[in-house]
């Protein structure tokens, strides 16, 4: 298993819909998660962190699965400015953070 | 005004050029960091440092190097560019003091072009 997978999408939603994505990730040992947003070209930016089972703000809820190793990041309501690619973030040991290839959100009117 | 700047924005450079990217933080965050991304790939770390006198190789430092000038500038230099270089160069920071787990705070990037 790569250290952090996930569904590079893209997928594409109409306005006011629920989506959710997924990430797995493969060290058991990680005990915090981010989900950072990226817009085209732009740089990463943090959207949630994930310490324990789960994180809710506003829209955006994130849940974590420690038994399956993968954490989710559900958003509802969809709006056109949520188009952007979820990054999917695991700390590897002391010193550095895994990055997933991200996910791709096109919401359409 | 950013908290965290990169020059250049752009730069197009040729075959064995040498050339240094800069990063400027106003955080005051000790840990400093540099990434390049690629289409389809993730963030990748080329180096990385947790004070002025520490310097790390990340998970592909091969063909780079940095300087940490002070707490708020750490450079990024290709010493001989070459074209699979080509790519979007990140400088990031982040607070250990913060707790569990670091959020990271991105610069806007450069964008690299090595012909």
């Amino acid at each position: 298993r790569k250290e952090v997978e996930q569904d590079p999408g893209p997928f594409n939603v109409p306005e006011g819909a629920t989506v959710a994505f997924n990430c797995t990730y493969s060290n058991s040992a990680s005990q915090s998660f981010f989900w950072y947003r990226q817009d085209c070209r732009k740089e990463p930016k943090l959207l949630m962190s994930v310490y324990s089972s789960g994180n809710e703000d506003g829209r955006f809820t994130a849940q974590l699965n420690r038994a399956s190793q993968y954490i989710s990041l559900l958003i509802r309501d969809s709006k056109l400015s949520d188009s952007a690619t979820y990054l999917c973030v695991v700390p590897w040991g002391f010193q550095k953070l895994v990055f997933g290839t991200g996910t791709r959100l096109l919401v359409s009117p | 005004d950013a908290d965290v700047t990169q020059t250049p924005r752009n730069r197009i450079t040729k075959t064995g050029k040498r050339i240094m990217l800069e990063c400027s933080q106003t955080k005051g965050h000790d840990r400093m960091y540099w990434y390049r991304q690629d289409p389809g790939l993730g963030l990748q770390l080329i180096y990385y440092s947790f004070d002025v006198k520490d310097i790390n190789k990340g998970e592909i430092s091969d063909g780079y190097s940095v300087s940490r000038q002070a707490q708020a500038k750490f450079s990024l230099s290709l010493e001989s560019a070459i074209p699979n270089q080509t790519a979007l160069y990140f400088c990031a920071t982040s607070d250990p003091n913060k707790g569990a787990g670091e959020t990271q705070y991105f610069g806007p990037g450069t964008r690299l072009l090595v012909l």
